[in-house]
Order: C-alpha cells, then sequence, then structure tokens
C-alpha cells in the first residue's frame, strides 16, 4: 500500500523559535496533501491543503504567515511552524492524496508531536 | 457544508463481544465514507471506505460498516473484538473528488477490557 512519511516524529523547541516537519510520499506522487492539527483526545482538523507547485489554501482561522507550508515536488511537502509558541504545541498530521493507483484514498502519515517549551 | 457526528465518546466493550460505532452525516450531495483508526501517538489507518457500490463494506481486521442513504448514517461494527482493537475510532466524510479534504467526527474511544 501507498506509504507516507514524515519527519521528525517529534520536537521540542524553545518559544520564538521555528520548526520546520517534512511529508513525504514514498511510493507514489503526492499532487494532493493535507496538513492536520489535533489536539489531545480530540479529533483531526484541517489546517491547509496543498497542490503542488501552487500555493496552500488554508482553512479558515488558520494564520498561513504562521504556518508555512511549500509543496515543492510531487512528494515532498513541508509545513514550518514560525515563531512557535506553547499553544502551537500540538500533533500535526499531514495525509498524500495521488496521482494514479491511489486516488480513491488519502493515507496519512504517522504524525509530528510538536512540544514547545 | 457537510458535517459528521459520532455521538459515543467512548464506547467500553468486553473481548470477544460484538460492538457497533455509530456515525451520522449532514450533506446537501453525495459523498464518500471512511472509517480510520488511529492508536496512541501514531497516524490514521484506513479500516474500510464507501464510495459507491454495495451499500455493506468489509474492512481491515474483521471491521466492516453499512451506509444507509436514508438515515444518513455509516456505522461500523465488528463481531468480536480483541484487546487490540482498543484505540480512537474517527468517522471522516469527503465531498467532490477524492483529492477532497476530509471532514471528521469527534471519534469514538473503544476501549476492550478482558
Amino acid at each position: 500500500g501507498a506509504v507516507v512519511s514524515q519527519h521528525p516524529s517529534w520536537v521540542i523547541c524553545k518559544s520564538g523559535t521555528s520548526v520546520k516537519i517534512e511529508c513525504r510520499s514514498l511510493d507514489f506522487q503526492a499532487t494532493t496533501m493535507f496538513w492536520y492539527r489535533q489536539f489531545p483526545k480530540q479529533s483531526l482538523m484541517l489546517m491547509a491543503t496543498s497542490n503542488e507547485g501552487s500555493k496552500a489554501t488554508y482553512e479558515q482561522g488558520v494564520e498561513k504567515d504562521k504556518f508555512l507550508i511549500n509543496h515543492a515536488s510531487l512528494t515532498l511537502s513541508t509545513l514550518t511552524v514560525t515563531s512557535a509558541h506553547p499553544e502551537d504545541s500540538s500533533f500535526y498530521i499531514c495525509s498524500a492524496a495521488g496521482t494514479s493507483g491511489s486516488t480513491d484514498t488519502q493515507y496519512f502519515g504517522p504524525g509530528t508531536r510538536l512540544t514547545v517549551l | 457544508a457537510q458535517s459528521v457526528t459520532q455521538l459515543d465518546s467512548q464506547v467500553p466493550v468486553f473481548e470477544e463481544a460484538p460492538v457497533e460505532l455509530r456515525c451520522n452525516y449532514s450533506s446537501s450531495v453525495s459523498v464518500y465514507l471512511f472509517w480510520y483508526v488511529q492508536y496512541p501517538n501514531q497516524g490514521l489507518q484506513l479500516l474500510l471506505k464507501y464510495l459507491s457500490g454495495s451499500t455493506l463494506v468489509k474492512g481491515i481486521n474483521g471491521f466492516e460498516a453499512e451506509f444507509n442513504k436514508s438515515q444518513t448514517s455509516f456505522h461500523l461494527r465488528k463481531p468480536s473484538v480483541h484487546i487490540s482493537d482498543t484505540a480512537e475510532y474517527f468517522c471522516a466524510v469527503q465531498v467532490g473528488s477524492t483529492a477532497s479534504k476530509l471532514t471528521f467526527g469527534t471519534g469514538t474511544r473503544l476501549q476492550v477490557t478482558l
């Protein structure tokens, strides 16, 4: 089956620093990638949708200048949390939808746990 | 806009007993329906999906779900649960192309005990 990886799996950073999270589709080309945020014991909330080579589309209430998304290739999307603060601590999960063979399903990465001190 | 309701936040069940996790959705257009499972500190794993065709969908790990358009439901069932089924289960809907965003329910915690 299709595999999506995320790196790092967990990260701890100081308040005010920036953190980059990578999402890769390992065995298929992902034309669309999604970034979700999940607070403890809560559901996934979509942050943004990114298409390869285009600007990301952010959901209402998500600060695009704080959560920078880049989808530079068909296998890689990155989420950068700029000037992170403790309230940005969360579990970030990406998903990817493919161009062929995996077009009927989104495949999820294992998630990245961000802790901001 | 579409929405998903999972009425049960927690479902306790004994091992080898049957279980049903409820999911209702609201949408003015046709939807695709999904059930995902999430183990602690992990991402989501697809259990099963309904895109079209037969309303009874079989998934992995012995789970199945039935799409009921008139009741706008997509309940997940398993005839005999195992301790390893303890996890968080999310129902989700998708509108339009399969590359569209997913809208998730709030999740149901299935707790299987001996």
